[in-house]
């Protein structure tokens, strides 16, 4: 039974371009949530969804930032005009309930260049 | 923000002995959990214990809730080089649009 699975691993990117993360939960999870992390530093929050829908994006800059998660494939975090400070780790969890412990992916390296 | 607060930031203790971290927080929860975080890896779910709950065990942790005092702390037994990690307590408040809160971590580094 694969786990979260992130992807790509490392991506570089210069600035002002598009960077696209995927994640694709565990079988049968529904809820899924991205959390960005800085080094030395904890998670932050970005954004919880469940099966096409936005549960809640409150730590999600409003420009530039958007997630989905479509009925069918992987969700999506995208960063439109990337600039030096979305340099961070991106990680995604999924959970099988929202009070269900959350399984991780291995996060995708974001450098920006 | 009910943002769960490790303590203390960093830890290193000689193989063997035992580690305790510590976990604060601000508002009323529904459940308390503990992950472990290797390095360059996502985080690992380690115990769940519930605000009815005080104690905890699973294999050599042991973690512990006091809702009076709003805290936790997790306790490793007989530490191993295996165990070196961060470790992040994350606080759920059990409102189904809420999101749980994720400290900054405690980073343990077990001494050969």
């Amino acid at each position: 039974n694969a786990g979260v699975m992130q992807n790509p691993r490392h991506l570089v990117r210069r600035r002002g371009q598009e960077a696209r993360l995927r994640c694709s939960p565990m079988k049968g999870h529904s809820h899924v949530y991205w959390y960005r992390q800085l080094p030395e530093e904890g998670l932050k929050f970005m954004v919880y969804l469940q099966k096409e829908n936005i549960i809640d994006e409150s730590g999600m800059p409003k420009e530039r930032f958007s997630a989905e998660f479509p009925k069918e494939g992987p969700s999506i975090l995208r960063i439109q005009q990337v600039v030096r400070g979305d340099s961070a780790a991106y990680f995604c969890a999924s959970s099988y309930d929202r009070d269900q412990p959350q399984h991780f992916g291995d996060g995708t390296r974001l450098s920006i260049l | 923000s009910q943002q769960g607060e490790e303590d203390p930031q960093a830890l290193s203790i000689q193989e063997g002995e035992n580690a305790t971290m510590n976990c604060s927080y601000k508002t009323s929860i529904n459940n308390l959990q503990w992950y472990r975080q290797n390095s360059g890896r996502g985080l690992v779910h380690l115990i769940l214990i519930r605000s009815n709950e005080r104690e905890k065990h699973s294999g050599r942790l042991r973690v512990t809730l006091d809702t009076s005092k709003k805290s936790s702390s997790l306790l490793i037994t007989a530490s191993r080089a295996a165990d070196t990690a961060s470790y992040f307590c994350a606080t759920d408040r059990g409102d189904r649009d809420d999101k749980i809160i994720f400290g900054k971590g405690t980073r343990l580094h077990i001494l050969p």
